[in-house]
């Protein structure tokens, strides 16, 4: 199946300092990537949905100029939590879109965030 | 809105156990159902998928039918084995910009 990478997988930095989370898809092109956080024992939360080349949608309730993200190219997303604070440590996964016939979404390994 | 409801958990079963896990959806349309696995410390995989009524979907012994009438897609294995412990979400994409919604998820330890 398709892959996407996801780096860092983990990550530990102190409070007032901005984090960027890389999503890459090795071996299709991802016209839509999706960010979601996972608390613990919890399913997964759909921050935003990421357009190659144009602004990203965030979900209800999640803010967009605390977790930026970027799509520059049809391979690459990025996710940046700014001014990081402990409340925002999670798991934060990417997924990418194959928008061809199968139209499923690959998911990356996660990044696991711990702010101090 | 789209929903999606997995039976309670965690669930413990011993090796060769047979295993149901139930999942119920609320959409509008048609949607794509999914099941995904999350191993420990892992992101997600997908597991099986299926995109139309009665469908079946199957991978690595596991299968759920696509079950309109009861809006259901139950996932189950007949054998299952210390490495199918995971945790296991039943999701749904619908929708121009294929959203998936997820289930809460629920845990599965095989015990040898």
């Amino acid at each position: 199946g398709a892959v996407v990478s996801q780096h860092p997988s983990r990550v530990i930095c102190k409070s007032g300092t901005s984090v960027k989370i890389e999503c890459r898809s090795l071996d299709f092109q991802a016209t839509t990537m999706f960010w979601y956080r996972q608390f613990p024992k919890q399913s997964l939360m759909l921050m935003a949905t990421s357009n190659e080349g144009s602004k990203a949608t965030y979900e209800q309730g999640v803010e967009k100029d605390k977790f930026l993200i970027n799509h520059a190219s049809l391979t690459l997303s990025t996710l940046t939590v700014t001014s990081a604070h402990p409340e925002d440590s999670s798991f934060y996964i990417c997924s990418a879109r194959d928008g061809g016939a199968k139209n499923i979404q690959y998911f990356g390994a996660g990044t696991r965030l711990s702010v101090l | 809105g789209d929903s999606v409801t997995q039976m309670e958990g965690p669930v413990t079963l011993s090796e060769e156990a047979f295993l149901t896990i139930n999942c119920t959806y609320t959409a509008t349309g048609y949607p794509s159902l999914f099941w995904y696995v999350q191993y420990p410390g892992e992101g997600l995989q997908l597991l099986l998928k299926a995109t139309k009524a009665d469908d079946k979907g199957s991978n690595k012994g596991f299968e759920a039918t696509y079950r309109k009438e009861t809006t259901s897609f139950h996932l189950e294995k007949g054998s299952v084995q210390v490495s199918d412990s995971a945790v296991y979400f039943c999701a749904l994409s619908s929708g121009a910009n294929s959203k998936l919604t997820f289930g809460k998820g629920i845990t599965l330890s095989v015990r040898p």
